[in-house]
């Protein structure tokens, strides 16, 4: 995960919008990716992006990448006590491995 | 759709002894599999990369000889932990990949193995 950063935690009232930063540092990449992990789970794939978009949108989940910053973020809506978990981002590279960041840890507090 | 599947869902074994972890694409066929292993509030580490019919590709600093796997089928795919030592406890995640609308494979992951060895 060391080509892709990602803050640690962040905390966030039930009803704000939570944003998770990342950066990479792979400018080939093709493919940019969240995944979500609960406790004691596998990964749960929540969005991608191609990397000639500026922008995706899926229902409360908004992605923005700026490519020549090699930065994404993840913007979730309205959050709720069912949003606190673990959230990689994960760049694509050869062979369509996936490079991952070393996890978001988002609780949500009442 | 897109569900993987793994099998056992936590283990517990004696130093020494060897583990199988079963790995399961339930309604695709995975063009490649991955095994990843993740320690505790770390990130997931790529261990092997497995697809149909071949042997696996294993990343640097991972020993061939003691995480065997076995690629038997598109829906399939094993990882043994041979002879596992208390350091080879962890979390063992696999994943399979799928083809997007738009030509994308992506990662869809099983729920984990969780490997403790004493």
């Amino acid at each position: 995960g060391e080509d892709v950063e990602q803050s640690l935690f962040l905390s966030v009232r039930e009803g704000d919008s939570s944003v998770i930063n990342c950066t990479y540092t792979d400018s080939s990449s093709t493919y940019l990716y969240w995944y979500k992990q609960e406790p004691g789970a596998g990964l749960q794939l929540l969005t991608y992006i191609f990397s000639n978009m500026d922008m995706k949108q899926d229902q409360r989940l908004t992605v923005l990448l700026n490519k020549k910053d090699k930065h994404l973020s993840l913007r979730i809506a309205d959050t709720q006590t069912g949003d606190s978990a673990i959230y990689f981002c994960a760049e694509s590279i050869n062979d369509y491995k996936l490079s991952f960041g070393a996890g978001t840890t988002v609780t949500v507090r009442a | 759709g897109a569900v993987v599947s793994q099998h056992p869902s936590w283990v517990i074994c004696k130093s020494g002894t060897s583990v199988k972890i079963e790995c399961r694409s339930l309604d695709f066929q995975a063009t490649t599999m991955f095994w990843y292993r993740q320690f505790p509030k770390q990130s997931l580490m790529l261990m092997a990369t497995s697809n149909e019919g071949s042997k696996a590709t294993y990343e640097q600093g991972v020993e061939k000889d003691k995480f065997l796997i076995n690629h038997a089928s598109l829906t399939l795919s094993t990882l043994t932990v041979t002879s596992a030592h208390p350091e080879d406890s962890s979390f063992y995640i696999c994943s399979a990949t799928r083809r997007l609308a738009g030509g994308t494979d992506t990662q869809y992951f099983g729920p984990g193995t969780r490997l403790t060895v004493l």
